[in-house]
């Protein structure tokens, strides 16, 4: 079970779009639509944003979106505003009631 | 409204056993969700521990299956990590979390709770 695969990190302006990936494997990312993402801000406990691939829960703004191709998954932030700037990480459900997490990108708006 | 909040000492020392509890308010333990915790050593990032599943199947990360056991206390509506044999690698924050089992994605956090392995 190895760690999903995400940039370290990216960067955008205030009013830009930016696209974080998160690439796994045909057992984790590919197998199955549960891949979920997380926004962490320095000392705070992760944040629930996406699930199954690209749902917001309640109170999400529509601004962010997921979606998957193959092995990979992409978050997606538009029209961006200082207070996205934070990390971001992607799990995915790996099977067998078993999970697995990307490493972390670390989202710096200019 | 679920709720979560770990307890637990800060210190432990190097080959003994790290012991932490969730606390589960706002919902019953014994329903629909995986209650899992999730690791994250300094500057570095989540790793999921383990989870179990309706106070009973219990499921781990394979990499640290050999020494880590997750039960739940449904009187008291909480669950535990127990991690033996630790290291300063097993050094972080540890965070309790829900995973309900219809979109498989950790809904819930606790605050979190920050483990020094050292002597």
């Amino acid at each position: 079970q190895s760690a999903l695969t995400q940039p370290a990190s990216v960067s955008g302006s205030p009013g830009q779009s930016i696209t974080i990936s998160c690439t796994g494997t045909s057992s984790d990312v590919g197998g199955y639509n549960y891949v979920s993402w997380y926004q962490q801000h320095p000392g705070k406990a992760p944040k629930f944003m996406i699930s199954d691939v690209s749902k917001r829960p309640s109170g999400v703004s529509s601004r962010f979106s997921g979606s998957k191709s193959g092995n990979t998954a992409s978050l997606t932030i538009s029209g961006l505003q200082a207070e996205d700037e934070a990390d971001y990480y992607c799990c995915s459900y790996a099977g067998s009631s078993t999970w697995v997490f990307g490493g972390g990108t670390k989202l710096t708006v200019l | 409204q679920v709720q979560l909040q770990e307890s637990g000492p800060g210190l432990v020392k190097p080959s003994e056993t790290l012991s932490l509890t969730c606390a589960v308010t706002g919902y019953s333990i014994s329903s629909g969700y995986y209650w899992g915790w999730i690791r994250q050593p300094p500057g570095k990032g989540l790793e999921w521990i383990g989870s179990i599943y309706r106070g009973g199947s219990t499921y781990y990360n394979p990499s640290l299956k050999s020494r880590v056991i997750i039960s739940v206390d449904t009187s008291k509506n909480q669950f535990s990590l127990k991690l033996n044999s630790v290291t300063a690698a097993d050094t972080a924050v540890y965070y309790c979390a829900a995973s309900s089992d219809y979109d498989m994605a950790f809904d819930i956090w606790g605050q979190g709770t920050m483990v020094t392995v050292s002597s």
